[in-house]
């Protein structure tokens, strides 16, 4: 079973606030990373394939970093904004996994007016 | 494109019934995935197709569970004999051949609960 953390489990940030998660995954048979945002009764929306190490990747007022020597990704949001409020799930892609991506359990932002 | 449909939105059955869920994929995707997920966890990779052959299954995916994409196209998902444990959002989503490289396009997904 693949081991992917994510940290902090929920968030609640002011508007206008700059957050950060984090995205923990084996550094072994890495092969790509993805990231994911999922509104409430929405459906889950891709927001980043990362798969070189140092790969840095922006959309507007979120970006990620991708570190896979160490197994970690990091996803900033600057300014935050209440319709960023989701949860915001990692899932890596490793060279043994066959076809299947394992997500993480996500953090949930929750982001105040 | 309409992205990726499921259907029925909700379903509410009695343990022991069983149960088919439907997806529709964007038209030109040949990968289909099946996740299932829980409250407070992550999606779990149930199952993938590629066209219309099964090729990867999850060892979550018990006898139970069959899940079909006979012309490439939509597919379907039948739980048999419904436990309370199977309860969950059935999420189904489609790729373009670029492995993992492509990202996946989810539905809005299936919420089944078991009474």
């Amino acid at each position: 079973i693949l081991n992917v953390e994510q940290s902090p489990q929920s968030l609640h940030v002011q508007e206008g606030d700059s957050t950060n998660f984090t995205c923990s995954f084996p550094s072994s048979n890495f092969y790509a990373l993805h990231w994911y945002r999922w509104e409430t009764a929405k459906s889950p929306e891709a927001l980043f394939v990362m798969t070189l190490n140092g790969d840095e990747k922006k959309k507007g007022r979120i970006s990620a970093t991708l570190n896979t020597k160490e197994g970690y990704s990091y996803l900033y949001i600057k300014g935050s904004q209440p319709e960023d409020s989701a949860t915001y799930l990692c899932a890596p892609y490793m060279k043994t996994s066959g076809s299947r991506l394992t997500f993480g359990e996500g953090t949930q932002l929750t982001v105040n007016p | 494109d309409t992205g990726v449909s499921q259907d029925p939105r909700h379903k509410i059955t009695k343990r022991g019934q069983n149960v088919t869920f439907r997806c529709d994929p964007i038209s030109e995707h040949n990968r289909l995935y099946w996740y299932r997920q829980t409250l407070g966890q992550g999606p779990e990779f149930l199952t993938y197709f590629q066209n219309e052959a099964q090729l990867e299954k999850s060892r979550l995916l018990s006898d139970r569970f069959s899940a079909e994409r006979p012309k490439g196209s939509f597919s379907t998902l039948e739980i048999q004999r419904t436990e309370q444990g199977d309860s969950a959002m059935y999420l189904c989503a489609s790729s373009s051949a670029g492995g993992a490289h492509s990202p996946l396009h989810f539905g809005n997904g299936t919420r089944l609960t078991v009474t």
